[in-house]
């Protein structure tokens, strides 16, 4: 493992249809973040897991969006009756946290584009 | 929390020439200030980063400055090449990261 998975690249979908975006770590960081880009912007914090647990969550993720981590490995990132305004490269992220030399080194995926029309 | 101002947002160089970057942050707790650079359909990668107990860090062409009485920090590259050309960010965190908007520095052959 060389680096932090995101699936799927890009995703189209219809206003109202739910998506679900999967980031897969690399396997010792034990941080993981999303973070939202909007074309000409840089990324944007939506939450990030220390671990299983969730810490902290931006007032950009609406009650349409949730995230888990369910065993501190991988994590999703469902969007529930999505609009045309969700469309965005969704990022991936996750760093070595606790005090270890590289700590708040953030390590991105490419990135899951999604396309709502 | 932290707010990052980036400038300029667009960037032209001729190849051989040097480019710099500058940020400003709100945050004074922020300590750790990584830059990124972003090609085309990828996701940022880091190219280097300073923390707060250093005022100046370098890497081959490039470099970055840390003023933290005046929270500005930037990038500089020497030697432009015509690879160089991406999407640059730059970043502060403290107990998160937050990103300024970007430069899309072109450098031409």
């Amino acid at each position: 493992d060389t680096g932090v998975s995101q699936n799927p690249r890009h995703k189209i979908t219809k206003r109202g249809q739910n998506v679900t975006f999967r980031c897969d770590p690399i396997s010792e960081h034990n941080r993981l973040y999303w973070y939202r880009q909007t074309l000409g912007q840089g990324p944007e914090f939506l939450t990030y897991f220390q671990n299983e647990a969730q810490l902290e969550k931006s007032r950009l993720l609406s009650d349409r969006f949730s995230a888990e981590r369910p065993k501190g490995s991988f994590s999703t990132l469902e969007i529930q009756r999505t609009e045309q305004g969700d469309s965005a490269m969704y990022l991936c992220a996750s760093e070595r946290g606790g005090g270890y030399s590289g700590a708040n080194v953030l390590t991105f995926g490419a990135g899951s584009r999604l396309t709502v029309l | 929390g932290e707010n990052v101002e980036q400038h300029p947002s667009t960037l032209s160089v001729q190849e051989g020439d040097s480019a710099v970057i500058k940020c400003t942050y709100s945050d004074s707790a922020s300590n750790y200030f990584p830059w990124y650079k972003q090609e085309l359909g990828k996701g940022p990668q880091l190219i280097i980063d300073i923390r707060s107990n250093v005022g100046e860090k370098k890497d081959q062409r490039i470099a970055v400055t840390l003023n933290k009485t005046a929270k500005h920090f930037s990038l500089h590259i020497t030697e432009t090449q015509p690879e160089d050309s991406a999407v640059y960010f730059c970043a502060a965190s403290s107990h998160d990261m937050r990103f300024g908007a970007g430069t899309r520095l072109t450098v031409k052959p």
